[in-house]
């Protein structure tokens, strides 16, 4: 079936060091939608997009995070200089709306 | 201040039984979304529901939006519907994104 495929699934940085997520929504999908799961139960929407655009980046901590999603190519979270407190499972999703959502399987990054 | 609140937190349940859990959020919206969390981590959408009810195998969930609250049900629970149960609401005004609540956590023992 059609997924969210989401990579890498774990990935560890040192403080100070750059990380890049990536994202495939499924074809035909027109929003993306990044998420940050911090505790268990705690989720904080980052940014979506409509297509190749920025649609809502209200969620989005400028300073550090950045995000594209260009035509033929995964979309990509990216964070420089990664914090302690970046360490989390980042979501990506993707939807057609009349359909709801499809949630990726998440990367889990740990910053020590 | 919290826009979505879900009860219970936590619910254990012997395999057969009924289960309900809650959702009322405090803003308008234009959809609901109830996810399922696996012990694992990934999140399967279950519905979404912007009026009336909605039913998919042994599951349904209702909406009532002018109380502004929201159920699932599970008929004949599982222990294989042990998972976290997540409402999420549609809150930006046209954005789109999903304002979540904290989840309930869900046992069902054989």
């Amino acid at each position: 079936g059609e997924e969210v495929a989401q990579t890498p699934k774990h990935l560890v940085r040192g403080e100070g060091q750059k990380a890049k997520l990536y994202c495939a929504p499924i074809k035909g999908h027109s929003y993306v939608f990044w998420y940050q799961q911090v505790l268990k139960n705690e989720f904080k929407f980052l940014i979506s997009f409509q297509n190749e655009n920025v649609f809502d980046e209200t969620g989005m901590p400028k300073e550090r995070f950045s995000a594209k999603c260009l035509p033929n190519s995964p979309c990509s979270l990216e964070i420089q200089a990664t914090k302690l407190e970046d360490s989390a499972v980042y979501f990506c999703a993707s939807s057609q709306f009349s359909f709801g959502y499809t949630f990726g399987s998440g990367t889990r990054l740990t910053v020590v | 201040k919290n826009e979505v609140e879900q009860s219970p937190q936590n619910l254990t349940a012997q395999e057969g039984e009924f289960i309900t859990i809650n959702c009322s959020y405090s803003v308008g919206i234009s959809a609901l979304h109830w996810l399922q969390q696996h012990p694992g981590g990934g999140i399967v959408s279950l519905f979404m529901l912007s009026s009336g009810k909605k039913k998919h195998g042994r599951l349904i969930a209702t909406i009532n939006i002018q109380e502004k609250h929201s159920s699932l049900h599970i008929t004949a629970s599982h222990p294989r519907d042990s998972a976290v149960y997540i409402c999420a609401p549609d809150t930006g005004a046209g954005s789109y994104q999903l304002t979540f609540g904290k989840g309930t956590k869900l046992s069902v023992i054989p």
